[in-house]
This record gives structure tokens, C-alpha cells and sequence, in this order.
């Protein structure tokens, strides 16, 4: 058990520019999340995978997002024409369902994206 | 829809005293967790204790323990014996069996002065 790696750590884009992060969860586990966290608050909840199928989207999650987790194994996040306003920390956790609701989240150290 | 309230932006606690962090939360479903996760100026979400819905006795771990009263909807972590490792920002969350997708709250920053 390695834990949850995310990929870069810190981002500095141009506003416009499209940035794409990368998780890889801990191997057995079958969910993976996104978060985002910005300064001062709470991960809000982004989207979610279980295996490959993305199970569910926030309505944070704007068209310039995307998400994918092609062979049910490691995530990326697609940010399209960034804007000043997506500067945070961007948290990929996963978990193993089917365990009960007792199986808690594991978070990586997240990527911190810094729009100018 | 789940909702959690941690009321206490800030807290501060001396050394070897024990401290109790705030948590309320909303939830139409009989089935949940909850979940408290403690976040280091590091940025790393470390998990704590967990509180299921119908577990008939309060949760603990080491040093942290959770005072769980279903009928307030109220489920506060007590950290006894507070080390100055213990200075971060602490996290109420809630995982209901539909989504299971965490919910967090705004988070309490603790400070622990020698």
C-alpha cells in the first residue's frame, strides 16, 4: 500500500491555458474521487469513479472539466481554458466499496494549481 | 442532501489538556458515517475515527474519541492530552449510503499552545 499519488503536486498556468492532473489510487481500491479545496474551506466534492464508470458529477464540475479513468485504474483531471477563479487544491482520494460505510477515503497530498 | 456544520472557525488548546471540536450535520438517511479527518499545514487529509449511524458505542482511536449523540445529530471529537503535532485543521465529514461521496464540512482550526 503505497497510497494515493497525485501528479504534478503544484501547477502555475496562464489564464486559458489547459492543465491536466493525474491520480493514481491505492491499487486495490475500486472508487476514486476528485475534490476541490480552496483556501480556508472544506473539500467540496467534484465527480467520482467507480472502476471505470464515472458515477456522478457535481454541478461544480463545469464543461471545462472533464474526468476520466480509462482502464479503471489511475484518473486524470482536465481543466479547459482556466480561469483565475480554478486556483485551488485540487484532492484525489479513493476507497473500497462493498466494505460497509466504515471504509474511509484515502487522500493524496493533492495538486495545487495557481491560475495568473 | 447531507449537510455538516462545524461552528468553531478557531480553537486554541494548552498542551496535555483535552479539547472539543464542534460538529452538527443534516442527513435524510437512516444509513450514514461520519467521519472526522484532521489536515496538517501540509495539505495531507489524514483520516481519524469513524462513527456509523447505528453503532451503539462511541467511537475511539488512541487519544481521539468521538461523543456521538444521534437525537442532536451532533458527532464531536474529543482530543484528549493535546500534543503541539496536533495543531492543523480538523474536518467533520458525512458518507450516506447512496452516494458515498464524503461531505464535508468548513473545518475548525486548532492551535495548541505549549
Amino acid at each position: 500500500d503505497t497510497g494515493v499519488s497525485q501528479d504534478p503536486r503544484h501547477k502555475i498556468t496562464k489564464r486559458g491555458q489547459n492543465v491536466t492532473f493525474r491520480c493514481d489510487p491505492i491499487s486495490e481500491h475500486n472508487r476514486l474521487y476528485w475534490y476541490r479545496q480552496t483556501l480556508g474551506q472544506g473539500p467540496e466534492f467534484l465527480t467520482y469513479f467507480q472502476n471505470e464508470a464515472q458515477l456522478e458529477k457535481s454541478r461544480l464540475l463545469s464543461d471545462r472539466f472533464s474526468a476520466e479513468r480509462p482502464k479503471g485504474s489511475f484518473s486524470t483531471l482536465e481543466i479547459q481554458r482556466t480561469e483565475q477563479g480554478d486556483s485551488a487544491m485540487y484532492l484525489c482520494a479513493s476507497s473500497l466499496f462493498g466494505t460497509g460505510l466504515s471504509s474511509p477515503l484515502h487522500f493524496g497530498n493533492g495538486t495545487r494549481l495557481t491560475v495568473t | 442532501a447531507q449537510k455538516i456544520t462545524q461552528t468553531q472557525p478557531g480553537m486554541f488548546v494548552q498542551e496535555k489538556e483535552a479539547v472539543t471540536l464542534d460538529c452538527t450535520y443534516d442527513t435524510s438517511d437512516p444509513s450514514y458515517g461520519l467521519f472526522w479527518y484532521k489536515q496538517p499545514s501540509s495539505g495531507e487529509m489524514i483520516f481519524l475515527i469513524y462513527q456509523g449511524s447505528y453503532d451503539q458505542q462511541n467511537a475511539t482511536e488512541g487519544r481521539y474519541s468521538l461523543n456521538f449523540q444521534k437525537a442532536r445529530k451532533s458527532a464531536n471529537l474529543v482530543i484528549s492530552a493535546s500534543q503541539l503535532g496536533d495543531s492543523a485543521m480538523y474536518f467533520c465529514a458525512i458518507l450516506d449510503t447512496g452516494r458515498r461521496a464524503l461531505t464535508f464540512g468548513s473545518g475548525t482550526r486548532l492551535q495548541v499552545q505549549p
